[in-house]
């Protein structure tokens, strides 16, 4: 099974700030996607295939990283960007997630 | 566009049984895999386990958590998937949501809550 895992588990930033969210998988993997989820939603999709911007969502969020190691990056946080984020893999046979993170306001 | 729609959940009793549904739209279904994912209240997510499609025998693969409790199955001449809960345990109460990954990127439903508890 791959194990991923996400840090930091929480997060304190500013409306402006920019941010990044670390996923590290136990082994290599190629499908790796990011959620926002806001209380009582669903997980909404931001990124897949580890760096494709999903249809809609602002530019400001951006994945990268390949193998191992990939990150979300938050360019400058707005209001409506506090939430808990997760990263997915989806690559082999029993898909996993990160822990989460929560992105508070400081 | 695609869409998905879980139906179903509800309050049951540790022990019984419950169905749940994800009707489709959007895609041609029976070309694709299906899975359901579910999350605790206050936790994070967990993938359940998922239907292959007729192209690979309808196999299907379950997280260990749930082997041997839970079947999942397909219908594909109405574009539905069921999630067939069995002995249920107060640990698995969470939203329950089922995911297509169409041509590499997720879809997933509203979810439905089960809360088990008597």
């Amino acid at each position: 099974d791959i194990q991923m895992t996400q840090s930091p588990s929480t997060l304190s930033a500013s409306v402006g700030d920019g941010v990044t969210i670390t996923c590290r998988a136990s082994q290599s993997i190629d499908w790796l996607a990011w959620y926002q989820q806001k209380p009582g939603k669903a997980p909404k999709v931001l990124i897949y295939k580890a760096s494709t911007l999903e249809s809609g969502v602002p530019s400001r969020f951006s994945g990268s990283g390949s193998g191992t190691e990939f990150t979300l990056t938050i360019s400058s946080l707005q209001p409506d960007d506090f939430a808990t984020y997760y990263c997915h893999q989806y690559n082999s046979y029993m898909y996993s997630f990160g822990q989460g993170t929560k992105l508070e306001i400081k | 566009d695609v869409q998905l729609v879980e139906s179903g959940g509800g309050l049951v009793q540790p022990g019984g049984s419950l169905r749940l549904s994800c009707a489709v739209s959007g895609f041609t279904f029976n070309d694709h895999f299906m899975d359901w994912v579910r999350q605790a209240p206050g936790k994070g997510l967990e993938w359940v386990g998922r239907t292959k499609n007729k192209a690979s025998n309808y196999i299907t693969e379950y997280a260990a958590s749930v082997r041997g409790r839970f079947t999942i199955s397909r219908d594909d001449s109405n574009d539905s998937l069921h999630l067939q809960m069995n002995s249920l345990k107060t640990e698995d109460t969470a939203v329950y949501y089922c995911v297509q990954y169409y041509y590499g990127a997720p879809y997933w439903g509203q979810g439905t809550l089960v809360t088990v508890s008597s």
